[in-house]
């Protein structure tokens, strides 16, 4: 069994729409859990980390961690084209960190 | 300002030639350093990762080595590289210890022909 599970995708909305991204995992030790995003041939880029359960929200978009489900989530709102990539999740057990496989997204205008 | 860079960018070797793959990183002291691999449509692989000068952690046995011979710079090398090497290797820096804020660099794209 992998350490963080997330559906590849890909995921096609229309603009405007709300995206829901989820991922699983199964050691519960992991206390921090990340969403990346990452464009065709570029690094990952940092969107969010939360640290436990709950909710925090940046603009458009929205973490939640539920560790009694092992189970995450990001939200985007209002979602635009240039929003088109693919999401990873990741977490972190003292200095290692745990990525999903990645959510490829589009927005289509 | 903090920043992480990484290169070369792009390179195509020959199986059995070696490899260095650097990465360094301004604006911090000390930072955990991390070398991960990406598989075309698969999720980030961790090869090595270091707390400090010297100090290096091997995820995965492989024809790879890391060293860390200054407190802001990681190299990623092998002796012989194998067709299997191929992938976008991406060197990552921890800010602060208890957070998961982990900056990506930009990324080698590494193929072996």
């Amino acid at each position: 069994q992998k350490e963080v599970e997330q559906d590849p995708g890909p995921l096609s909305v229309p603009e405007g729409a709300i995206v829901s991204l989820n991922c699983t995992y199964s050691n519960s030790a992991f206390q921090y859990f990340m969403w990346y995003r990452q464009y065709s041939r570029k690094g990952p880029e940092l969107l969010m980390y939360t640290y436990s359960s709950g909710n925090k929200e940046d603009g458009r978009f929205t973490a939640q961690v539920d560790k009694s489900s092992k189970y995450i989530s990001l939200f985007i709102r209002d979602s635009q084209p240039s929003d088109s990539a693919t999401y990873l999740c990741a977490m972190k057990n003292f200095n290692k960190f745990y990525f999903g496989s990645g959510t490829k997204l589009n927005v289509k205008p | 300002s903090q920043t992480i860079h990484q290169w070369p960018a792009t390179l195509v070797q020959p199986v059995g030639s070696p490899l260095s793959l650097e990465c360094t990183v301004e604006g911090t002291s000390n930072p955990n350093l991390y070398w991960y691999r990406q598989a075309a449509g698969r999720g980030l692989q961790l090869l090595f990762y270091s707390v400090g000068i010297g100090q290096i952690s091997s995820e995965v046995p492989q024809n790879l080595s890391a060293s860390r011979p200054q407190d802001r710079q990681f190299i990623l090398s092998s002796k012989k590289l194998l067709l299997s090497d191929s992938g976008f290797y991406l060197c990552a820096w921890l800010r602060l210890a208890n957070t998961g804020e982990l900056f990506f660099g930009e990324g080698s794209r590494l193929t072996v022909l």
